[in-house]
Parts: structure tokens; C-alpha cells; sequence
């Protein structure tokens, strides 16, 4: 099983570009997540989806929008990509919203 | 401000030996925790989990210690194995309410274990 699939993994752009972030699971699980990570930091919960057709913000949700579009994929879009959104992001899923997290392999981001 | 708190930013322990990485909390609503280990390049992966009925949990190697009054946790490693090179996170959630899966990062501490 390929579990929880992102791309892509590496990814660089200029201010005010935007670009989505793709993630796929294949667990069948219902609640998805979009994390990221800065030097130092913990992980920050951007957006959480906990069933197809819902969406949360989370902790750090401003720039970001979300679209869970359908069981298997939920994916982050950035409108206009600013330097402070430079950063590791990471998709996870889990079966509910009481299950451990199975996390991707991330996705590198460089706003230059 | 971080209500998951690990205030070492590394270890390092030799083969054979116990690992005591520490977590602190400050959310009195937090009542499960989990700890996840994260290799380079990867994404974080689950290892050991917590609920706040219970003060010990244990999987192989690897014990979880909750001390409620203090908001302290531990993950304790017996025996440690080289294998075990990683940042581990702890993270806490509630599930009373609406947080569901929200789960709260510490900054993660490099376990690092040599022969």
C-alpha cells in the first residue's frame, strides 16, 4: 500500500505565485490533514477535513484554502505564495478522528 | 504560544541504554497523547499512544508515562538501538468538543544513539 501520496515533493516559487498541493490516500480513511513544519518548530495544523464535504480551519489557516474532493484526496491551495509560507507541508489522513495520524512524505516549499 | 513543550532539542545515548525524552503541557483539556518518531526525509510515523485514564502504556521497547498533576509526559526507549536515530514528537489533543484529531506539535527532540 502506498498509504498517504503528495506531491509534489519539492516545489519553488516567487511571490504572489499560487499552486495546490496534492494528497492522496489509499487507507480509506475519512479525515484528512494538511500540516506544516518550520526549522524548530513542531507541526502546525493548517486545515483538517474530518468527512468528505467538510472542511476546519486549524491553528495557521490564513493564505490556504482547501478542497477535500473526495474520500481519497484533499488537497492545499496557496493563492498568492508569500516567503512566510516557505516550509514543509504534510498531508495525513486517519480512519477517525480518534486513530493515529499516517502521514505523507512531505512537500518542500521555497517562496523566493 | 506552544501548549506542547519539549525543552530538549537533542539527546544522545548509548546502545544498550535507556531514552528518556520528557514532554510538557500546558492545556488541562488535552486528553490523549501520542508520541511520533520522524527520520529525514520522511514524513513523522506513529509510535506510541496515551490516553489520560491511564498513567503507563507500553509496546515492546518503547513506555509511555503520563503524570496528570505534573502535565508531564515521557517516553522511555529500553534498550535503545541505533535504529532508533530520529526526532520523536510529542502531541496532544482533546477530544471533548469539537477538536477532533487537532492534534498540538512540541518542537521535537533529536534522539540520536550511538555504538
Amino acid at each position: 500500500n502506498a498509504g498517504v501520496t503528495q506531491t509534489p515533493k519539492f516545489q519553488v516559487l516567487k511571490t504572489g505565485q499560487s499552486m495546490t498541493l496534492q494528497c492522496a490516500q489509499d487507507m480509506n480513511h475519512n479525515s484528512m490533514y494538511w500540516y506544516r513544519q518550520d526549522p524548530g518548530m513542531g507541526l502546525r495544523l493548517i486545515y483538517y477535513s474530518a468527512s468528505e464535504g467538510t472542511t476546519d480551519k486549524g491553528e495557521v489557516p490564513n493564505g490556504y484554502n482547501v478542497s477535500r474532493l473526495n474520500k481519497r484526496e484533499f488537497s492545499l491551495r496557496l493563492e498568492s505564495a508569500a516567503p512566510s509560507q516557505t516550509s514543509v507541508y504534510f498531508c495525513a489522513s486517519s480512519e477517525s478522528g480518534n486513530s493515529p495520524l499516517h502521514f505523507g512524505n512531505g512537500t518542500r516549499l521555497t517562496v523566493t | 504560544d506552544q501548549q506542547v513543550k519539549q525543552n530538549s532539542p537533542s539527546l544522545s545515548v548509548q546502545e544498550g541504554r535507556i531514552s528518556i525524552l520528557n514532554c510538557d503541557y500546558t492545556n488541562s483539556m488535552f486528553d490523549y497523547f501520542l508520541w511520533y518518531k520522524k527520520y529525514p526525509a520522511e514524513g513523522p510515523t506513529f509510535l506510541i499512544s496515551i490516553s489520560s485514564i491511564k498513567d503507563k502504556n507500553e509496546d515492546g521497547r518503547f513506555t509511555v508515562f503520563l503524570n496528570k498533576s505534573a502535565k508531564h509526559l515521557s517516553l522511555h526507549i529500553v534498550p535503545s538501538q541505533p535504529g532508533d536515530s530520529a526526532v520523536y514528537f510529542c502531541a496532544a489533543t482533546s477530544f471533548r468538543g469539537s477538536t477532533l484529531g487537532r492534534l498540538y506539535f512540541g518542537r521535537g527532540t533529536q534522539l540520536t544513539v550511538w555504538p
